[in-house]
């Protein structure tokens, strides 16, 4: 997982408030995927990004959870007005151009948020 | 729906033995399956991967066996040591359109004793 850069690594935020958690993938990698992980569960899919696209969203919250891959700089997960239930580990992944289903994904070492 | 689980949640092995973790999958469309390994605070590492036409793959000191009949997945390590106790995830993809869409199961613990 060398090379995909996440931060902040630790973010603590009180319930209302904005997190915002960034990525910047493996030097090459144009696609970008985003997962949670609860304490003692397994990482859950929320969204892949490509340069100025989303492509599947399907496991993002339908509110207050919003992510961008702009054109320059990093990809960013959006979090409005946290809650309790949103303390978790952010990963973000990269993978270079899939030309088949199989491209190996790269993990960051994760962001963890704790909403208090 | 799909999912991907684990038979055993911790697994307890000495130093030296060979450790085995076990991973049935729902989804018999699936292709591609990765197992990772996870220290405490830190990201999922890559281990190894497999595609589903074929049935087993070695890497250094671990190799997956696939078994598509049965939907079951393994992962070996050899000689286990005090460095390889994490938590083992094995990965589903459920992508098309060319993207890797990873389903993970919950988690085997891995404990290593001297």
């Amino acid at each position: 997982n060398a090379g995909v850069m996440q931060n902040p690594r630790h973010l603590v935020r009180r319930r209302g408030q904005e997190a915002r958690l960034r990525c910047s993938p493996m030097k090459g990698h144009s696609h970008v995927y985003w997962y949670r992980q609860l304490p003692e569960e397994g990482l859950k899919f929320m969204v892949y990004l490509q340069k100025e696209n989303i492509i599947d969203e399907s496991g993002m919250p339908k509110e207050r959870f919003s992510a961008e891959f702009p054109k320059e700089g990093p990809s960013i997960l959006r979090i409005q007005q946290v809650v309790r239930g949103d303390s978790a580990a952010y990963f973000c992944a990269s993978s270079p151009t899939p030309d088949t289903s199989g491209n190996t994904i790269y993990f960051g070492e994760g962001s963890w948020l704790t909403v208090v | 729906g799909e999912s991907v689980g684990l038979h055993l949640p911790t697994l307890s092995v000495q130093e030296g033995d060979n450790s085995i973790i076990n991973c049935a999958y729902s989804n018999s469309a699936s292709d591609y399956f990765i197992w990772y390994k996870q220290e405490s605070g830190k990201g999922p590492q890559f281990i190894i991967d497999i595609r589903s036409n074929m049935d087993k793959r070695q890497g250094q000191r671990v190799t997956v066996l696939l078994n598509k009949t049965v939907k079951h997945l393994s992962l070996q390590i050899a000689a286990t040591q005090p460095g390889d106790s994490a938590v083992y995830f094995c990965a589903e993809n459920m992508g098309s359109g060319g993207y890797n869409k990873l389903i993970f199961g919950a988690g085997t613990r891995l404990a290593v004793h001297p």
